[in-house]
C-alpha cells in the first residue's frame, strides 16, 4: 500500500522561504510529484523527481531523497498568490499512470 | 491548445437521473484519467484510460460507468447516485501512463446529488 504524510497547514510571511515536506512509504516506487492548488480549482503540476537531488524551477524547487523516503518542495520569495493547499503525490510499483495524494498542506502567506 | 476542459462545471442531480460528465484534451495525450475530490481530502483516482482502453478501475461502483469514445474525449457516465457521492470530479490526462508525465488537469465538475 501507499502511505503518504505531509504537515496539514505551515503559515509563512511575504518575501520569506518555506519548506514543505513530504515522506511517503510505498511498495514501489515510481517517481514523485508536487502540485499546487488553489480553493474551489484543480490542481496545477509543480515539479517532477525520480532520482536524488534538487530539481530547481524558478522560485520552486523540489528535492528527493528515495533512501529516506523524503521530499521538500522549497518556495522562495513568498508572493500572496502562493497561498494554497500543495500535494505531494506518488508514482507507485507500475508504470500504469496511477499517482496516489497525500492529503496536501495549506499554506497561508501573510503580508 | 494545453487544456483540460470539462463540462458541465456544475451539476446538481436527483438520485434517479441519468447525467453525464465530459472531459476534452486536444494536446495528444494518450492517458486520461478521472478523480473524486471530497472538500478539504486529496484526490483519489477513479479510472485510468491508455490509449482509450480501461487500465486501471479502482473499485468503483457500478453507478459511475466510463467511456473513451476517442482520443480526446472522456466521459463519466452516473446513474442512481448517493448524496455521498456528491465531489469534485476531476479529469486529467498525461502524455502516455510511463512515471516522467505530470498530470494536466481540468478544473473539474462540482457534483451535488440531492
Amino acid at each position: 500500500g501507499q502511505n503518504i504524510d505531509q504537515p496539514t497547514e505551515m503559515t509563512a510571511t511575504e518575501g520569506a522561504i518555506v519548506q514543505i515536506n513530504c515522506t511517503y512509504q510505498t511498495s514501489g516506487f515510481n517517481g514523485l510529484f508536487w502540485y499546487q492548488q488553489h480553493a474551489g480549482e484543480a490542481p496545477t503540476f509543480l515539479s517532477y523527481n525520480v532520482l536524488d537531488g534538487l530539481e530547481e524551477k524558478g522560485r520552486f524547487s523540489s528535492f528527493l531523497s528515495r533512501s529516506k523516503g523524503y521530499s521538500y518542495l522549497l518556495l522562495k520569495e513568498l508572493q500572496m498568490k502562493d497561498s494554497a493547499s500543495y500535494l505531494c503525490a506518488v508514482r507507485g510499483d507500475t508504470n500504469a499512470g496511477k499517482s496516489t495524494f497525500g492529503d496536501g498542506t495549506t499554506l497561508t502567506v501573510k503580508p | 491548445d494545453t487544456e483540460v476542459t470539462q463540462t458541465p462545471k456544475h451539476l446538481v442531480m436527483g438520485m434517479t437521473n441519468k447525467k453525464s460528465l465530459k472531459c476534452e484534451q486536444h494536446m495528444g495525450h494518450r492517458a486520461m484519467y478521472w478523480y473524486k475530490q471530497k472538500a478539504k481530502k486529496p484526490p483519489e483516482l477513479m479510472f485510468v484510460y491508455s490509449y482509450e482502453k480501461l487500465s486501471i478501475n479502482e473499485s468503483v461502483p457500478s453507478r459511475f460507468s466510463p467511456e473513451c469514445p476517442n482520443s480526446s474525449l472522456l466521459n463519466l457516465h452516473l446513474h442512481a447516485l448517493q448524496p455521498e457521492d456528491s465531489a469534485l470530479y476531476l479529469c486529467a490526462s498525461s502524455q502516455g501512463t510511463g512515471a516522467v508525465y505530470g498530470y494536466t488537469f481540468g478544473s473539474g465538475t462540482r457534483l451535488t446529488v440531492v
